[in-house]
C-alpha cells in the first residue's frame, strides 16, 4: 500500500451506532488530519495530530471522538450521529517539521447516517 | 481572518480549450502558502503545486501553469490544452505554515469532450 488508505469507503448507519473509520498513512508523516466535506461547503478540518498530539479541534461536537494511536494510524469513533453529519470523511497526512508542508489525502469514507 | 475565494462555481469547456480557474485570497499576514488541489470523481484530493509568499515567480508543469500575483492577492491556475481527465473539482487552499488549510469552496471543472 502507498500513500493515505482510508477505511470504509462508504458506510451506512442509524443515528444510534456506533462505528469508527480508520486511516493509515505509508509516507512517513508525522501529522495527520479528519476533515469533513459537506455538500456545497468549503472542507472543514475537524482534528489535527502533530507527533501524535492532539493540536486542533475544530469545535466539533462530541459524538465525533479521534484517536491516533501511532503516527501512521488515525481513527474516527461515531456514535449517536445526526443526519447532518453524512459527508465524505477525509484523512490527510504531512510532515510536521517543515512550514507550509503539503498535505496529501486519502480516498475519503462517504457517510450516510439513516 | 483568512479567506480563500474561489468565485467560479462550475466551468465547462470544450476539450482542448485553455481554462483559467480562479482565487483570490485574503491574509495579513507576511508569510503564508498557497496551493492547488484536484478532487476527480474518486474522491481523494491529489496535491498539485505549493507556493511560498516570497516566491512570486510563475510556474509551468506540462499543460498546468500558474499565476501568483500579491498585488492582487491571486494565485490562478491555467490548464491549456483541457482534456476530459481534467474534469474535476479544483480547490485552492491557503495556510501560515502551521497545520490549518483553509480551503476555498472549489471550482467544478467540466471538459466536454
Amino acid at each position: 500500500e502507498t500513500g493515505v488508505t482510508q477505511t470504509p469507503r462508504h458506510l451506512v448507519m442509524g443515528m444510534t451506532n456506533k462505528k469508527s473509520l480508520k486511516c493509515e498513512q505509508h509516507l512517513g508523516h508525522n501529522a495527520m488530519y479528519w476533515y469533513k466535506q459537506s455538500a456545497k461547503k468549503p472542507l472543514e478540518l475537524m482534528f489535527v495530530y502533530s507527533l501524535e498530539e492532539r493540536v486542533e479541534n475544530n469545535s466539533v461536537p462530541s459524538r465525533f471522538s479521534p484517536e491516533c494511536p501511532n503516527s501512521s494510524h488515525l481513527f474516527l469513533h461515531l456514535h449517536t450521529l445526526q443526519p447532518e453529519d453524512s459527508a465524505l470523511y477525509l484523512c490527510a497526512s504531512s510532515r510536521a517539521d517543515r512550514m507550509g508542508n503539503e498535505q496529501f489525502f486519502g480516498p475519503g469514507t462517504r457517510l450516510t447516517v439513516l | 481572518a483568512q479567506k480563500v475565494t474561489q468565485a467560479q462555481t462550475e466551468i465547462s469547456v470544450v476539450e482542448k480549450e485553455d481554462v483559467t480557474l480562479d482565487c483570490v485570497y485574503e491574509t495579513r499576514d507576511t508569510t503564508y502558502y498557497l496551493f492547488w488541489y484536484k478532487q476527480p470523481p474518486s474522491g481523494e484530493l491529489v496535491f498539485l503545486i505549493r507556493r511560498n509568499s516570497f516566491d512570486e515567480q510563475n510556474e509551468i508543469s506540462g499543460r498546468y501553469s500558474w499565476n501568483f500575483q500579491k498585488s492582487t492577492s491571486s494565485f490562478n491556475f491555467t490548464i491549456t490544452a483541457s482534456q476530459v481527465v481534467d474534469s474535476a473539482v479544483y480547490f485552492c487552499a491557503l495556510s501560515f505554515g502551521n497545520e490549518k488549510l483553509t480551503f476555498g469552496t472549489g471550482t467544478r471543472l467540466t471538459i466536454i469532450p
